[in-house]
């Protein structure tokens, strides 16, 4: 069974700080890595990393990938406190197409006291 | 464009009973996926839904299951009713080319007494 670990569990930072979460995981079929951030209900979409993508980067956040040593890391500088969440990192081994199953890890939860 | 429905989006059933939960997924999308959640074991996998078909299971006992109509929206079904399936359900849908980025629903948050 695919396996996803994240760390640390929470976090707890001030605003303007800078955080960094990982995410390592085991896969016998990876196909791509993907980040969530989930505040009340529905995660939301942050990134995707692939292969053929192994860094991103939107405003404040950062994600990169090794596929060698099977791991993630998600930035976020001056962070604010509308960043406070969970940020779940998922494995995709099931493939593209029909066949699609996400492996999540439980999460970190970030709090960012004013 | 709207997002991914889910409802109810609360519900309170008792042990033994069975619940039925509803998911319409975003315009143009072909495949639903639902994903159980607890503060215990974080989100699991249920099942992926692809025109009609079930793709893919986790592992989850018999008793859950889904289906999903013609016109790509998805039901799930849990029947006799366990305290620890408490838990909030999440659909969630995609266009099933492209990018297979899932977009999530608000869930529905289900507690069995």
């Amino acid at each position: 069974e695919d396996k996803v670990v994240q760390s640390p569990l929470s976090l707890v930072v001030h605003e303007g700080d800078t955080v960094t979460l990982n995410c390592s995981y085991e896969v016998t079929n990876f196909r791509s890595l993907l980040w969530y951030k989930q505040e009340k209900k529905a995660p939301t979409f942050l990134f995707m990393l692939t292969s053929s993508g192994i860094e991103k980067k939107s405003g404040r956040l950062s994600s990169i990938l090794d596929k060698k040593e099977l791991f993630s890391i998600l930035n976020i500088t001056a962070t604010q406190t509308g960043d406070s969440a969970v940020y779940l990192c998922a494995e995709n081994s099931g493939g593209g197409g029909s066949n699609y199953k996400l492996t999540f890890g439980k999460g970190t939860l970030l709090t960012v006291n004013p | 464009k709207a997002g991914v429905t889910q409802t109810p989006r609360y519900l309170i059933k008792t042990r033994g009973q069975q619940v039925t939960l509803s998911c319409s997924p975003i315009s143009g999308h072909r495949s639903v996926s639902w994903y159980q959640q607890t503060p215990g074991q974080g989100l699991q996998f249920l099942f992926e839904y692809f025109s009609e078909t079930q793709r893919n299971k986790g592992n989850f006992p018999g008793r859950f299951s889904g289906r999903q109509f013609s016109n790509s929206r998805s039901e799930m079904n849990v029947s006799t009713l366990e305290l620890g399936d408490s838990a909030l359900y999440l659909c969630a849908s995609r266009q099933a080319s492209g990018a297979n980025v899932l977009t999530f629903g608000a869930g529905s948050r289900l507690t069995v007494l």
